[in-house]
């Protein structure tokens, strides 16, 4: 059972343009929500998170929205670099456990 | 580097033999995760200890698998009698109380 679905394997995007990640969950029950970003051979770093009660958290470059009603979230990278191109994971936490998606590698083009 | 240690960065060994990984935390972080990764997909929650306290632990995992966090300072996670199946990179992350998951590098197990 995937609570935490991330339905677009890859993306890529010109750099200097905007990208955006998608991300949707299954338990309302979630209350905060997380974005990591994984290079090969490391372990995941966090990006940004969100609390289940807001709707939008700025940091930098990077943009979480979140729609509750949808049970939704999104990633926006805006400017796009060259170091964006990883893979990206959404998580979300329920009683201390976090819960990962398969991910969506993200590629820059130059 | 976020300051949690895992060791070995591999391990190869055949399949029917035991392992044992460590992990190092984040000396002032009061909350450890396991986690196992596969090819293409996200990391996947094993388990995790408030402090020494195993506090819950993934109905998925077999009782091949066990970990431990003696006095609440490093942990570590044992597989006896490896099947090919347990080849993955297993994470180790640990935080203080807020929501962000500090990882470490990971062990890439590989059973022959």
């Amino acid at each position: 059972d995937q609570q935490v679905k991330q339905n677009s394997p890859s993306l890529s995007v010109q750099e200097g343009r905007i990208s955006i990640l998608n991300c949707d969950y299954t338990n309302s029950m979630f209350d905060y929500f997380l974005w990591y970003k994984k290079y090969p051979a490391e372990g995941p770093t966090f990006l940004i998170s969100i609390s289940s009660i807001k709707d939008k958290n700025e940091d930098g470059r990077f943009t979480v929205f979140l729609n509750k009603s949808a049970k939704h979230l999104s990633l926006h990278i805006v400017p796009s670099q060259p170091g964006d191109s990883a893979v990206y994971f959404c998580a979300a936490r329920i009683d201390g456990k976090i819960i990962f998606g398969k991910g969506t590698r993200l590629h820059i083009l130059p | 580097d976020t300051g949690v240690s895992q060791n070995p960065r591999h391990k190869i060994t055949k399949r029917g033999q035991n392992v044992t990984f460590r992990c190092d935390p984040i000396s002032e972080h009061n909350r450890l995760y396991w986690y196992r990764q596969t090819l293409g997909q996200g990391p996947e929650f094993l388990t995790y200890f408030q402090n020494e306290a195993q506090l819950e632990k993934s109905r998925l995992l077999s009782d091949r698998f066990s970990a431990e966090r003696p006095k609440g300072s490093f942990s570590t996670l044992e597989i006896q009698r490896t099947e090919q199946g347990d080849s993955a990179m297993y994470l180790c992350a640990t935080t203080g109380g807020l929501e962000k998951l500090f990882f470490g590098s990971g062990t890439q197990l590989s059973v022959l």
